[in-house]
C-alpha cells in the first residue's frame, strides 16, 4: 500500500539560507500534518491542511509557510534558518480523523 | 490548551520484566491513539481507542481507555527486545492530535 513520501530524506543548510521540505500524502486522504521533532522530544505540531487550506496551526514560527497543492501534495517553506531549526520534520496524512500516517521525515541540519 | 502529560519520560527494563505507560489529558477526547517510535524511525500507528473504558490486547500489548475518556494506558508483558522505542499517546479532537511527550523504552537483554 502507498504510504506518505516525503524528501528529501536529508537536507543540510546554512544558517539564514532557505529549504523547501515536499510531502506526498497517501491518496484520498483529506488532511495533511506537518509536526516537528527535536532530539529526544515528541512531535511538534506545526501547521495542518484539510482539503488544501489551511486548517490549524501550531507552533510554527512566522519564518516558515506551507501550502497544499492541487495535486495534493504540501511543501513547508523555512527561510532564515537558524541552528534551533535543525530537527526531524514529519508530514503525516489521515483522513476524516484517521490514525495519522507518518512519513519518513526529513532530516533537516543547520550548521 | 489542551495538554496530554505522559509518564514515565524513560523506562529501563530487563528482558522479561513488565512496563506501564500512562496518558492524561486535560479535557475529554473524543478517542486516543498509540503510536510507536523506533530509534532513527518515524512514529508508527498501533492502535486507537474511542469508547468508555475501553481495553484492547495486541499479543503482549493492553490498551486501556479511562471512563472519563481522559486518560490510557498502555501495558506490555513479559517485554522483548524488539519492544525497544519510544511510545507515544495522542488525544484527538475536533480533527486535532494532542502528542504526549513519550516514554522511551530501553530493554536489557
Amino acid at each position: 500500500a502507498a504510504g506518505v513520501i516525503q524528501s528529501p530524506r536529508h537536507l543540510i543548510k546554512e544558517k539564514r539560507e532557505t529549504a523547501t521540505l515536499k510531502c506526498y500524502p497517501i491518496p484520498r486522504h483529506d488532511t495533511v500534518y506537518w509536526y516537528q521533532q527535536g532530539p529526544g522530544q515528541d512531535p511538534q505540531f506545526l501547521i495542518s491542511f484539510y482539503e488544501k487550506m489551511q486548517s490549524d496551526k501550531g507552533s510554527i514560527p512566522d519564518r516558515f509557510s506551507a501550502q497544499q497543492f492541487s495535486d495534493y501534495h504540501s511543501e513547508l517553506n523555512m527561510s532564515s534558518l537558524e541552528l534551533g531549526d535543525s530537527a526531524l520534520y514529519f508530514c503525516a496524512s489521515s483522513d476524516e480523523g484517521s490514525p495519522l500516517h507518518f512519513g519518513n521525515g526529513t532530516r533537516l541540519t543547520v550548521t | 490548551g489542551q495538554q496530554v502529560m505522559q509518564i514515565p519520560q524513560y523506562q529501563h527494563v530487563q528482558e522479561g520484566e513488565d512496563f506501564t505507560t500512562y496518558c492524561n489529558s486535560s479535557t475529554t477526547l473524543s478517542n486516543i491513539q498509540w503510536y510507536k517510535q523506533r530509534p532513527g524511525g518515524h512514529p508508527v500507528f498501533l492502535i486507537q481507542l474511542v469508547k468508555s473504558g475501553e481495553v484492547k490486547k495486541q499479543k503482549r500489548l493492553t490498551f486501556q481507555f479511562g471512563e472519563a475518556k481522559k486518560n490510557s494506558s498502555l501495558h506490555i508483558t513479559a517485554t522483548q527486545t524488539t519492544d525497544v522505542g519510544t511510545y507515544f499517546c495522542a488525544g484527538h479532537n475536533f480533527n486535532k492530535f494532542y502528542f504526549g511527550s513519550g516514554t522511551k523504552l530501553n530493554v536489557k537483554p
